[in-house]
């Protein structure tokens, strides 16, 4: 079952935009991961944020998480054409059998136009 | 190598055929896990290994299986392949498979049943 549910599914802007993607989620996590998948590539991490944290910074991202609207987005400022990729959030929790597991939405195709 | 190798790159395969997908890390990680991703579908757990001599099943485990005999490797195999198995397929790894953890992908196998 899907836990994290981007929006929206794609986007598409102007390179200098600022891009903002939407990840809504349904039951208590530990914490909330974004990814970067450029096309045919693997997933690589982006930014990790605890259920204790209501934001984070890395460079040109920005990531909020409300815990209370289960919800969280993430911003790209400033993009670049080679920002142009797939991102998908993560919500991690632990399984019934004890095991901790990431759990992946369906991802927002994001295009920046140069 | 560094990080995460898989092999095949792709793959064309019968229905009914045997198919072990490779997965080697040299990062002395603890847990792997293997994932299909699929159109529009996002993500889904296959199989997961927390340390060398365990696994577990994940969201989508019926007609696969793996085997962890040492640190470094997670073979999946396909008994026999079905059409619906066709799909692009990551191979993960993360640290010990704690709450905190970044997941590193592979760049995946592309395969197809006909």
């Amino acid at each position: 079952s899907q836990q994290g549910e981007e929006d929206p599914q794609a986007l598409s802007i102007q390179e200098g935009e600022n891009a903002t993607m939407n990840c809504s989620y349904k039951t208590s996590i530990n914490n909330l991961q974004w990814y970067r998948q450029n096309s045919g590539r693997g997933l690589v991490h982006l930014i990790l944020i605890r259920s204790n944290e209501r934001e984070k910074h890395s460079g040109r991202l920005r990531v909020t998480l409300d815990t209370s609207k289960k919800s969280s987005s993430l911003l790209i400022t400033a993009s670049r054409a080679a920002d142009t990729a797939s991102y998908f959030c993560a919500t991690g929790s632990y399984s019934g059998a004890g095991s901790y597991q990431l759990t992946f939405g369906k991802g927002t195709k994001l295009s920046v136009i140069p | 190598i560094a990080g995460i190798t898989q092999a095949p790159t792709s793959q064309i395969l019968a229905a009914g055929r045997r198919m072990t997908l490779r997965c080697t890390q040299d990062m002395r990680h603890n847990a792997m896990y293997w994932y299909r991703q699929d159109l529009g579908l996002g993500l889904r757990l296959i199989h997961y290994s927390n340390t060398a001599g365990t696994t577990g099943k994940g969201e989508v485990p019926d007609g696969y299986s793996v085997s962890r005999a040492n640190t470094d490797d997670f073979p999946l195999t396909l008994a026999s392949a079905v059409p619906s198995q066709t799909s692009v397929y990551f191979c993960a790894s993360s640290l010990t498979g704690g709450y905190q953890e970044t997941q590193y992908f592979g760049p995946g196998t592309r395969l197809l049943v006909l």
